[in-house]
């Protein structure tokens, strides 16, 4: 069965509008959560590492007052795109570490949120 | 800035052939190497996960190998079937637990 909930799996908003996306460790509890963008036919890009209880850690040229993330319990992390625009149309996608170090097992990933922006 | 590459973007086999993916990456100071599956619209699927001591790895017709010190990985899948048809995506995944994506294989396997 799923071991990552992502919900919604498809979104369509007005630009300026928020848009919140859900992912949830169903089996595990997950201290730690990652957080992808991928635009076609390009490679999944790191957005961010959610950590529970603390702050989000951000990659390089990723906005961090555009995506608010949340991680306020050990089974779900919250990205929130705030004032959307058409540029921020993509793929999202959620993934948390099957154990408690994600080096030794591979990372499961929720089935994504395709966000289009009108 | 690790870097990986994965070559051909597209591949298109008859049912029944044995074929091979490949995946390349600039920085070989890795823990593992992962492949992916990628459905449309769907997540990921993990296939195998080599870790950077290891050679190979072997999941039923899908064979994995990792050369760390030429910077180069292959999936193998023997004896393809339609069902086989997905974008493969290989990772490979540093200190920082971070995972660098290559952009994908497209493979479709007619029937």
């Amino acid at each position: 069965g799923a071991v990552v909930s992502q919900h919604p799996s498809r979104v369509i908003c007005k630009s300026g509008t928020s848009v919140k996306i859900e992912c949830r460790s169903l089996d595990f509890q997950a201290t730690t959560m990652f957080w992808y963008r991928q635009f076609p036919k390009q490679s999944l890009m790191l957005m961010a590492t959610s950590n529970e209880g603390s702050k989000a850690t951000y990659e390089q040229g990723v906005e961090k007052d555009k995506f608010l993330i949340n991680h306020a319990s050990l089974t779900l992390s919250t990205l929130t795109v705030t004032s959307a625009h058409p540029e921020d149309s993509s793929f999202y996608i959620c993934s948390v570490a099957g154990s408690p170090s994600s080096y030794n097992s591979p990372l499961h990933f929720g089935n994504g949120t395709r966000l289009t922006v009108t | 800035k690790q870097e990986v590459t994965q070559i051909p973007a597209a591949l298109s086999v008859p049912e029944g052939e044995n074929l091979v993916l490949n995946c390349s990456f600039t920085d070989s100071a890795i823990y593992n190497l992962q492949w992916f599956r990628q459905d449309p619209g769907k997540g990921l699927t993990s296939l195998l996960l080599i870790q950077s001591s290891q050679r190979e790895q072997t999941s039923g017709r899908l064979n994995a190998s990792l050369d760390k010190s030429s910077g180069r990985s292959t999936l193998y899948i023997a004896a393809s079937q339609p069902g086989d048809s997905a974008t493969y995506l290989c990772a490979s995944q540093g200190g920082s637990e971070k995972l660098v994506f290559g952009k994908g294989t497209k493979l479709t396997v007619n029937p």
